[in-house]
Protein backbone atom coordinates (compact mmCIF):
# COMPACT_ATOMS: atom_id res chain seq x y z
CA UNK A 1 0.00 0.00 0.00
CA UNK A 2 1.49 3.31 -1.28
CA UNK A 3 -0.67 5.72 0.72
CA UNK A 4 -2.34 6.70 -2.28
CA UNK A 5 -6.17 5.28 -2.64
CA UNK A 6 -8.57 5.61 -5.78
CA UNK A 7 -12.03 4.91 -5.55
CA UNK A 8 -13.88 2.88 -7.46
CA UNK A 9 -11.59 0.26 -8.20
CA UNK A 10 -13.88 -1.06 -10.70
CA UNK A 11 -16.29 0.99 -13.09
CA UNK A 12 -18.79 -0.87 -15.99
CA UNK A 13 -20.82 2.04 -17.48
CA UNK A 14 -23.10 2.11 -21.00
CA UNK A 15 -21.34 4.32 -24.01
CA UNK A 16 -23.06 7.87 -23.62
CA UNK A 17 -23.00 7.90 -19.53
CA UNK A 18 -20.54 10.04 -17.60
CA UNK A 19 -18.30 8.82 -15.04
CA UNK A 20 -16.06 10.33 -12.19
CA UNK A 21 -13.05 8.67 -10.24
CA UNK A 22 -11.46 9.78 -7.19
CA UNK A 23 -7.89 9.72 -6.22
CA UNK A 24 -6.81 11.07 -2.59
CA UNK A 25 -2.65 11.19 -2.77
CA UNK A 26 -0.45 10.96 0.22
CA UNK A 27 -1.54 13.92 2.21
CA UNK A 28 1.89 16.59 2.12
CA UNK A 29 2.30 15.56 -1.48
CA UNK A 30 1.66 19.10 -3.18
CA UNK A 31 1.68 17.25 -6.87
CA UNK A 32 -0.71 14.69 -8.31
CA UNK A 33 -1.09 12.83 -11.82
CA UNK A 34 -3.27 11.36 -13.75
CA UNK A 35 -2.11 8.68 -16.45
CA UNK A 36 -4.25 6.45 -18.37
CA UNK A 37 -3.10 2.66 -19.38
CA UNK A 38 -4.91 0.80 -21.79
CA UNK A 39 -4.33 -2.77 -22.16
CA UNK A 40 -0.70 -3.90 -23.41
CA UNK A 41 0.57 -0.45 -22.85
CA UNK A 42 2.26 1.67 -20.53
CA UNK A 43 0.87 4.44 -18.51
CA UNK A 44 0.67 7.91 -20.31
CA UNK A 45 0.44 11.10 -18.93
CA UNK A 46 -3.23 12.74 -19.05
CA UNK A 47 -2.63 15.89 -16.60
CA UNK A 48 -0.83 16.98 -12.85
CA UNK A 49 -2.15 19.17 -10.22
CA UNK A 50 0.50 21.53 -8.04
CA UNK A 51 -1.58 21.99 -5.06
CA UNK A 52 -5.35 23.09 -6.51
CA UNK A 53 -4.02 24.56 -9.90
CA UNK A 54 -3.67 22.37 -13.22
CA UNK A 55 -0.59 23.06 -14.42
CA UNK A 56 -0.47 21.03 -17.58
CA UNK A 57 -2.99 19.25 -19.83
CA UNK A 58 -1.96 16.07 -21.95
CA UNK A 59 -3.75 16.15 -25.89
CA UNK A 60 -4.98 12.94 -25.20
CA UNK A 61 -7.31 14.71 -22.66
CA UNK A 62 -10.21 15.83 -24.89
CA UNK A 63 -12.74 18.25 -23.77
CA UNK A 64 -15.04 15.56 -22.60
CA UNK A 65 -12.29 14.90 -20.04
CA UNK A 66 -12.26 17.42 -17.07
CA UNK A 67 -9.92 17.38 -13.65
CA UNK A 68 -9.93 19.32 -10.57
CA UNK A 69 -8.21 19.44 -7.24
CA UNK A 70 -10.39 21.82 -5.82
CA UNK A 71 -8.97 22.20 -2.39
CA UNK A 72 -5.23 20.74 -2.79
CA UNK A 73 -5.83 17.69 -1.50
CA UNK A 74 -8.30 14.84 -3.16
CA UNK A 75 -8.75 15.31 -7.05
CA UNK A 76 -11.14 14.03 -9.55
CA UNK A 77 -11.60 13.11 -12.97
CA UNK A 78 -15.05 13.07 -14.46
CA UNK A 79 -15.73 11.28 -18.30
CA UNK A 80 -18.17 12.89 -20.03
CA UNK A 81 -20.12 11.11 -22.85
CA UNK A 82 -18.25 7.84 -22.33
CA UNK A 83 -17.07 6.55 -25.36
CA UNK A 84 -15.83 2.64 -25.79
CA UNK A 85 -12.13 3.86 -26.79
CA UNK A 86 -12.40 5.43 -22.83
CA UNK A 87 -12.23 1.75 -21.51
CA UNK A 88 -8.71 1.76 -19.11
CA UNK A 89 -7.17 1.86 -16.48
CA UNK A 90 -6.73 5.04 -14.56
CA UNK A 91 -4.06 5.62 -12.44
CA UNK A 92 -3.03 8.15 -9.56
CA UNK A 93 0.47 9.16 -8.21
CA UNK A 94 0.93 11.92 -6.27
CA UNK A 95 4.98 13.58 -4.85
CA UNK A 96 6.30 15.50 -2.94
CA UNK A 97 7.26 18.72 -2.96
CA UNK A 98 10.70 18.53 -1.44
CA UNK A 99 13.58 18.29 -3.48
CA UNK A 100 14.70 14.59 -4.71
CA UNK A 101 17.89 13.64 -3.39
CA UNK A 102 20.94 13.62 -5.83
CA UNK A 103 20.10 17.04 -7.69
CA UNK A 104 18.66 20.00 -7.20
CA UNK A 105 15.73 20.06 -9.47
CA UNK A 106 15.27 15.99 -10.18
CA UNK A 107 12.47 14.40 -10.45
CA UNK A 108 10.86 13.03 -6.98
CA UNK A 109 9.61 9.53 -6.73
CA UNK A 110 5.82 9.17 -7.65
CA UNK A 111 3.62 7.05 -5.62
CA UNK A 112 0.80 5.13 -7.21
CA UNK A 113 -2.56 4.32 -6.15
CA UNK A 114 -4.17 0.70 -7.37
CA UNK A 115 -5.84 2.30 -10.27
CA UNK A 116 -9.43 2.54 -11.79
CA UNK A 117 -10.67 0.36 -14.17
CA UNK A 118 -12.87 1.84 -16.57
CA UNK A 119 -15.17 -0.71 -19.01
CA UNK A 120 -17.56 1.27 -21.29
CA UNK A 121 -20.36 -1.06 -23.08
CA UNK B 1 12.70 14.89 -26.56
CA UNK B 2 12.47 12.30 -23.69
CA UNK B 3 11.95 8.92 -24.51
CA UNK B 4 12.57 4.75 -23.07
CA UNK B 5 12.43 2.09 -25.91
CA UNK B 6 12.64 -1.60 -23.93
CA UNK B 7 13.84 -3.54 -26.32
CA UNK B 8 11.91 -7.31 -25.29
CA UNK B 9 8.33 -7.03 -24.86
CA UNK B 10 8.39 -10.53 -22.89
CA UNK B 11 11.25 -12.38 -21.71
CA UNK B 12 11.01 -15.72 -19.81
CA UNK B 13 13.93 -17.14 -17.37
CA UNK B 14 13.90 -19.79 -15.27
CA UNK B 15 13.66 -19.59 -11.53
CA UNK B 16 17.47 -19.22 -10.15
CA UNK B 17 18.67 -17.59 -13.12
CA UNK B 18 19.70 -14.21 -14.02
CA UNK B 19 17.27 -11.63 -15.52
CA UNK B 20 18.00 -9.07 -17.80
CA UNK B 21 15.42 -6.63 -18.66
CA UNK B 22 16.85 -3.86 -21.50
CA UNK B 23 15.93 -0.22 -21.49
CA UNK B 24 17.46 2.27 -23.93
CA UNK B 25 16.89 6.36 -23.32
CA UNK B 26 16.26 9.52 -25.32
CA UNK B 27 17.22 12.57 -23.59
CA UNK B 28 18.50 15.99 -24.28
CA UNK B 29 19.50 16.37 -20.40
CA UNK B 30 21.18 14.11 -17.99
CA UNK B 31 17.48 12.23 -17.46
CA UNK B 32 16.10 10.83 -14.06
CA UNK B 33 15.27 7.07 -15.04
CA UNK B 34 12.94 4.84 -12.81
CA UNK B 35 12.30 1.04 -13.03
CA UNK B 36 8.76 0.39 -12.15
CA UNK B 37 6.96 -3.20 -11.38
CA UNK B 38 3.40 -3.89 -11.77
CA UNK B 39 2.10 -7.02 -10.35
CA UNK B 40 -1.32 -8.37 -12.05
CA UNK B 41 -4.31 -6.54 -10.20
CA UNK B 42 -2.00 -4.75 -8.04
CA UNK B 43 -0.75 -0.63 -8.62
CA UNK B 44 2.84 0.28 -10.03
CA UNK B 45 5.55 0.02 -7.04
CA UNK B 46 9.25 1.71 -7.54
CA UNK B 47 11.92 -0.69 -8.00
CA UNK B 48 14.67 1.99 -8.45
CA UNK B 49 15.73 5.33 -9.24
CA UNK B 50 18.26 7.33 -10.92
CA UNK B 51 19.13 10.66 -10.17
CA UNK B 52 22.85 10.87 -10.95
CA UNK B 53 24.28 9.89 -7.53
CA UNK B 54 26.00 6.68 -8.57
CA UNK B 55 25.89 4.90 -11.73
CA UNK B 56 25.10 1.18 -10.40
CA UNK B 57 21.50 1.38 -8.21
CA UNK B 58 20.32 -0.87 -6.23
CA UNK B 59 16.75 -1.24 -5.54
CA UNK B 60 14.05 -3.79 -3.47
CA UNK B 61 14.20 -7.11 -3.72
CA UNK B 62 17.38 -7.66 -5.50
CA UNK B 63 17.15 -5.73 -8.22
CA UNK B 64 19.97 -3.09 -9.71
CA UNK B 65 20.55 -1.46 -12.45
CA UNK B 66 23.29 0.55 -14.23
CA UNK B 67 23.05 3.99 -15.89
CA UNK B 68 25.18 3.63 -18.84
CA UNK B 69 25.55 7.55 -21.18
CA UNK B 70 28.10 5.87 -23.81
CA UNK B 71 25.02 3.45 -24.15
CA UNK B 72 22.21 5.41 -23.51
CA UNK B 73 20.70 2.12 -21.17
CA UNK B 74 19.65 1.85 -18.25
CA UNK B 75 18.86 -2.38 -17.92
CA UNK B 76 17.23 -3.72 -14.81
CA UNK B 77 19.14 -7.25 -13.54
CA UNK B 78 18.61 -9.63 -11.07
CA UNK B 79 21.07 -12.50 -9.87
CA UNK B 80 18.60 -15.21 -9.70
CA UNK B 81 15.02 -15.14 -10.44
CA UNK B 82 12.39 -15.99 -7.91
CA UNK B 83 8.78 -16.83 -9.00
CA UNK B 84 7.20 -14.12 -7.06
CA UNK B 85 9.21 -11.70 -9.92
CA UNK B 86 6.91 -12.51 -12.09
CA UNK B 87 5.03 -9.58 -13.65
CA UNK B 88 5.28 -6.13 -15.98
CA UNK B 89 8.19 -4.05 -15.96
CA UNK B 90 8.27 -0.26 -16.90
CA UNK B 91 11.42 1.67 -18.10
CA UNK B 92 10.68 5.12 -16.98
CA UNK B 93 12.29 8.38 -17.87
CA UNK B 94 10.93 11.36 -16.21
CA UNK B 95 10.86 15.39 -16.82
CA UNK B 96 12.52 17.41 -14.37
CA UNK B 97 10.35 18.62 -11.45
CA UNK B 98 11.24 22.38 -12.96
CA UNK B 99 9.43 20.62 -16.02
CA UNK B 100 6.75 19.03 -14.16
CA UNK B 101 7.87 15.62 -13.59
CA UNK B 102 5.48 13.78 -15.56
CA UNK B 103 6.95 9.68 -16.18
CA UNK B 104 6.91 8.85 -19.83
CA UNK B 105 6.17 4.99 -19.26
CA UNK B 106 8.04 2.56 -22.00
CA UNK B 107 6.05 0.29 -23.23
CA UNK B 108 6.72 -2.86 -20.81
CA UNK B 109 8.68 -6.00 -20.33
CA UNK B 110 6.42 -9.22 -19.65
CA UNK B 111 8.81 -11.56 -16.86
CA UNK B 112 7.91 -15.05 -17.02
CA UNK B 113 9.50 -17.06 -14.48
CA UNK B 114 9.66 -21.03 -14.88
CA UNK B 115 9.91 -23.31 -12.05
Amino acid sequence: DTGVSQDPRHKITKRGQNVTFRCDPISEHNRLYWYRQTLGQGPEFLTYFQNEAQLEKSRLLSDRFSAERPKGSFSTLEIQRTEQGDSAMYLCASSSHRPASGRAGSANEQFFGPGTRLTVL
Amino acid sequence: AQSVTQLDSHVSVSEGTPVLLRCNYSSSYSPSLFWYVQHPNKGLQLLLKYTSAATLVKGINGFEAEFKKSETSFHLTKPSAHMSDAAEYFCVVSLSYNQGGKLIFGQGTELSVKP
